[in-house]
């Protein structure tokens, strides 16, 4: 089955850059999705179409997407932005949906 | 206002069934592809299965296959999960989310989620 990689903690200072990765083969042909989640909460959506970032989203969030590689970055991070973040896509086919394993940012 | 909320978790015993439901308000239900998605204690997200707007195309991971149904019922505004021959690893927070097509398949609005404990 289909997996998207991504690394398991990611560990900033407040006012730096955090960016987290997320590796599958099918990303060159589908897009990707990235979620922000927070203890007992339900994911909130914060990138879609690999780059673009829905309204009420802070500009400090941002993706990019290269080869089979996307990457969510955070310029500036805030204590608020720790959090549990999810990349999702789809197989090639784009029928099954599939998250990453997540990523814990702590801000330190 | 979108709203999205979940009900029909609980405690049921291995091999047991249970039905998720998930009603849904604020937007215009019949005109969406809905999703479930769950997680484990603990652990990541994983999709669930997916459904279109007039329910003719399902969807599911293969973990739940044939023993899970999505469904929905869009003059009641609702999205369902029929759930038998449960396991323990199905114990889960169950969400339902809207998957926005205007941003290209995004799942825009989640609902709170609904606990399932597979347990004896």
């Amino acid at each position: 089955s289909y997996e998207l990689t991504q690394p398991p903690s990611v560990s900033v200072s407040p006012g730096q850059t955090a960016r987290i990765t997320c590796s599958g083969d099918a990303l060159p042909k589908q897009y990707a999705y990235w979620y922000q989640q927070k203890p007992g909460q339900a994911p909130v959506l914060v990138i879609y179409k690999d780059s673009e970032r829905p309204s009420g989203i802070p500009e400090r969030f941002s993706g990019s997407s290269s080869g089979t590689t996307v990457t969510l970055t955070i310029s500036g991070v805030q204590a608020e932005d720790e959090a549990d973040y999810y990349c999702q896509s789809a197989d090639s086919s784009g029928t099954y949906k599939v998250f990453g394993g997540g990523t814990k940012l702590t801000v330190l | 206002e979108v709203q999205l909320v979940e009900s029909g978790g609980g405690l049921v015993q291995p091999g047991g069934s249970l039905r998720l439901s998930c009603a849904a308000s604020g937007f215009t239900f019949s005109s969406y592809w809905m999703s479930w998605v769950r997680q484990a204690p603990g652990k990541g997200l994983e999709w669930v299965a997916n459904i279109k707007q007039d329910g003719s195309e399902k969807y599911y991971v293969d973990s739940v296959k044939g023993r899970f149904t999505i469904s929905r019922d869009n003059a009641k505004n609702s999205l369902y999960l029929q759930m038998n021959s449960l396991r323990a690893e199905d114990t889960a927070v169950y969400y339902c989310a809207r998957r926005s097509d205007i941003l290209t398949g995004a799942l825009d609005y989640w609902g709170q989620g609904t606990l399932v404990t597979v347990s004896s």
